[in-house]
């Protein structure tokens, strides 16, 4: 069982605001990093998959970066609005285990 | 649509019952997992299967059994060995990825089991 952490639990910011959150995971073995965003009362979509030290990848007013060696990845979201409101998982994949997924930060954009 | 519908969204179940989720994809996806989420807790891996007619134990397999006949179905049956089954069950698949990797996946609306 990994031990996949995200940080923090939960988040209030005000619409407009940018906001960033962290996964960290163990970095020995590591095959990929992913990311997905859930809102209330639907599936989970996901953002990014990530795979190389270093990488940085972007949607929209999202991205993420990855450091492989320490073991983390940031979610940056710029100028936050309502509908960013969710709950964002990552999920770690390390040599023959499975995808293990912490436990998510609930973003909250408060109009 | 190509997606992953579940059934049911919510299901009641007396102690002592077998009691099996749906799940069905058409985004022609090999691979196809059960994930188990409890309050406070990540999802959980219960079963995956990478292939038709064949499956494998994820991290919390006890309790549970699956199938795949089918490669657009991918059903769960929860048993009554299962000690503490209520929970939200999610669905997911994805294409098959090279190097051991997993690709992105993508998920139904869940079901939530309560046993009563």
């Amino acid at each position: 069982i990994l031990n996949v952490e995200q940080s923090p639990q939960s988040l209030h910011v005000q619409e407009g605001d940018s906001t960033n959150f962290t996964c960290s995971f163990p970095s020995s073995n590591f095959y990929a990093l992913h990311w997905y965003r859930w809102e209330t009362a639907k599936s989970p979509e996901a953002l990014f998959v990530m795979t190389l030290n270093g990488d940085e990848k972007k949607k929209g007013r999202i991205s993420a970066t990855l450091n492989t060696k320490e073991g983390y990845s940031y979610l940056y979201i710029k100028g936050s609005q309502p509908e960013d409101s969710a709950t964002y998982l990552c999920a770690s994949k390390t040599g023959a285990n499975n995808l293990f997924f912490g436990t998510g930060t609930r973003l909250t954009v408060i109009p | 649509d190509g997606g992953i519908t579940q059934s049911p969204k919510y299901l009641f179940r007396k102690e002592g019952q077998n009691v099996t989720l749906s799940c069905e994809q058409n985004l022609n996806h090999d691979a196809m997992y059960w994930y188990r989420q409890d309050p406070g807790q990540g999802l959980r891996l219960i079963y995956y299967s990478q292939i038709v007619n064949d499956f494998q134990k994820g991290d919390i397999a006890e309790g549970y059994s699956v199938s795949r006949e089918k490669k657009e179905s991918f059903p769960l049956t929860v048993t009554s060995a299962q000690k503490n089954p209520t929970a939200f069950y999610l669905c997911a698949s994805s294409r098959r990825a090279s190097g051991g990797n997993t690709g992105e996946l993508f998920f139904g609306e869940g079901s939530r089991l309560t046993v009563l």
